[in-house]
């Protein structure tokens, strides 16, 4: 039973460029959250998806993020006009539907390392 | 005042000391709790969530303080292999389950 599937795990972007990141949840989990951690900083929430539908996004940036999670395929992260301050770890984690994963226990994927240069 | 406070360390201790985290969270409403782990900024792994009634698995152990709105975890036996950053971890009520993460305390198990 696979886990949690990110790529790519580290990703080179020039300022300005775009940055797309994916994340397969684990076989059965249907919910996926973004997660960043700054260079010596803690994880911090970005945003909650199910499929086709975006549950939370309290913690995205208000411009050049955006997230899905389609019917087929896996849920994307994508940062437009990359900059310096993008620069972090981005982590993917997944978890039952909330009648089976009733305390909430999220799954993690490796991460992908973004850095702009 | 941060939604979860830990004590950031480091803890550098001797194989087969027993030492203790803990961990404060200020949303009362708050309704699950974790201890995930850290190595070497990886991803942040499940080492055990945390119920009202305390908890244990093998030489962890869990507590957690409603009323103070505390939460701990205790490492008996430490191992090398412990080494790493603890993360207490909260779900928020009405946060639509996303996990709210403490700075995290730095063990190291020295030999």
């Amino acid at each position: 039973n696979a886990g949690v599937m990110q790529n790519p795990r580290h990703l080179v972007r020039r300022r300005g460029q775009e940055a797309r990141l994916r994340c397969s949840p684990m076989k059965g989990h249907s919910h996926v959250y973004w997660y960043r951690q700054l260079p010596e900083e803690g994880l911090k929430f970005m945003v909650y998806l199910q499929k086709e539908n975006i549950i939370d996004e309290s913690g995205m940036p208000k411009e050049r993020f955006s997230a899905e999670f389609p019917k087929e395929g896996p849920s994307i992260l994508r940062i437009q006009q990359v900059v310096r301050g993008d620069s972090a770890a981005y982590f993917c984690a997944s978890s039952p539907p909330p009648a089976i994963g009733i305390r909430g226990e999220q799954y993690f994927g490796p991460g992908t390392r973004l850095t702009v240069t | 005042r941060k939604e979860v406070e830990q004590d950031p360390g480091p803890f550098n201790v001797p194989e087969g000391a027993t030492v203790a985290f803990n961990c404060t969270y200020s949303n009362s409403a708050s309704q699950s709790f974790f201890w995930y782990r850290q190595d070497c900024r990886k991803e942040p792994k499940l080492l055990m969530s945390v119920y009202s009634s305390g908890n244990e698995d093998g030489r962890f152990t869990a507590q957690l303080n409603r009323a103070s709105q505390y939460i701990s975890l205790l490492i008996r036996d430490s191992k090398l292999s412990d080494s790493a950053t603890y993360l207490c971890v909260v779900i928020a009520s009405g946060s639509a389950r996303q996990l709210t993460f403490g700075s995290g305390t730095q063990l190291t198990v020295l030999p």
